[in-house]
């Protein structure tokens, strides 16, 4: 069964730094293109980055307004991937889901592509607060 | 690219056919996804590739459009279904979501 378990979230102070993990299983993270997405208390669905395969180098990707404060890695022989967060914020206080893209073959292009997310983890909640 | 769903909110009864609208602020070709959430639960995937329907998803569900305008339609509504919904566009980076619809028993 492929499942996904998110760990690391708590209470942190304006301007700490965390970890969060997750664990994989039942698929291989080395092929897996993987993303987090996170949701503000009673709001919608932010993406916050992905991080690509081993076989583009595990290149990563960040919406813009967290770029140089997030950051992706992964330990593909562990099938764990992290999401490091620093400078938190108030407005950082979010449910944090980790997510897998899904690989299908794109019939409009004849490539392989990365699409939508399936399945996700039960998420960690992360509060930033004095 | 920003995805813009109408309506927000939507009340309903069980067995009505509701319709929730994804308009996209550039052409995403078929690159759109639309995903259930319930309340303290991970968003599950409905509908892919804009009309794909997910292994398992009931038949009641289903996705159409095309580059900038997109629908999910419920043929009759069921009480599980009862929920919030997102679109979600992959075709270009960053990656967005609408804002959500929640739609509410009436």
């Amino acid at each position: 069964e492929v499942q996904l378990v998110e760990s690391g979230g708590g209470l942190v102070q304006p301007g700490g730094s965390l970890r969060l993990s997750c664990a994989v299983s039942g698929f291989s993270l080395i092929d897996h293109y993987m993303d987090w997405v996170r949701q503000a208390p009673g709001k919608g669905l932010e993406w916050v980055g992905r991080s690509r395969n081993r076989v583009t180098s595990h290149a990563t990707e960040y919406a813009a307004s967290l770029k140089g404060r997030f950051t992706i890695s992964r330990d593909d022989s562990n099938n764990a991937l992290f999401l490091h967060m620093n400078s938190l914020k108030t407005e950082d206080t979010a449910v944090y889901y980790c997510s897998r893209a899904v690989k299908y073959n794109d019939l409009l292009t004849g490539y392989y592509n990365w699409g939508w997310f399936d399945p996700w983890g039960q998420g960690t909640l992360v509060t930033v607060s004095s | 690219i920003q995805l813009t769903q109408s309506p927000s909110f939507l009340s309903a009864s069980v067995g009505d056919r509701v319709t929730i609208t994804c308009r996209a602020s550039q052409d995403i070709s078929s690159y759109l996804a639309w995903y259930q959430q319930k309340p303290g639960k991970a968003p599950k995937v409905l509908i892919y590739s804009a009309s794909t329907l997910q292994s398992a998803v009931p038949s009641r569900f289903s996705g159409s459009g095309s580059g900038t305008e997109f629908t999910l339609t419920i043929s009759s509504l069921q009480p599980e279904d009862f929920a919030t919904y997102y679109c979600q566009q992959v075709n270009f980076y960053p990656i967005t979501f609408g804002q959500g619809t929640r739609l509410e028993i009436k």
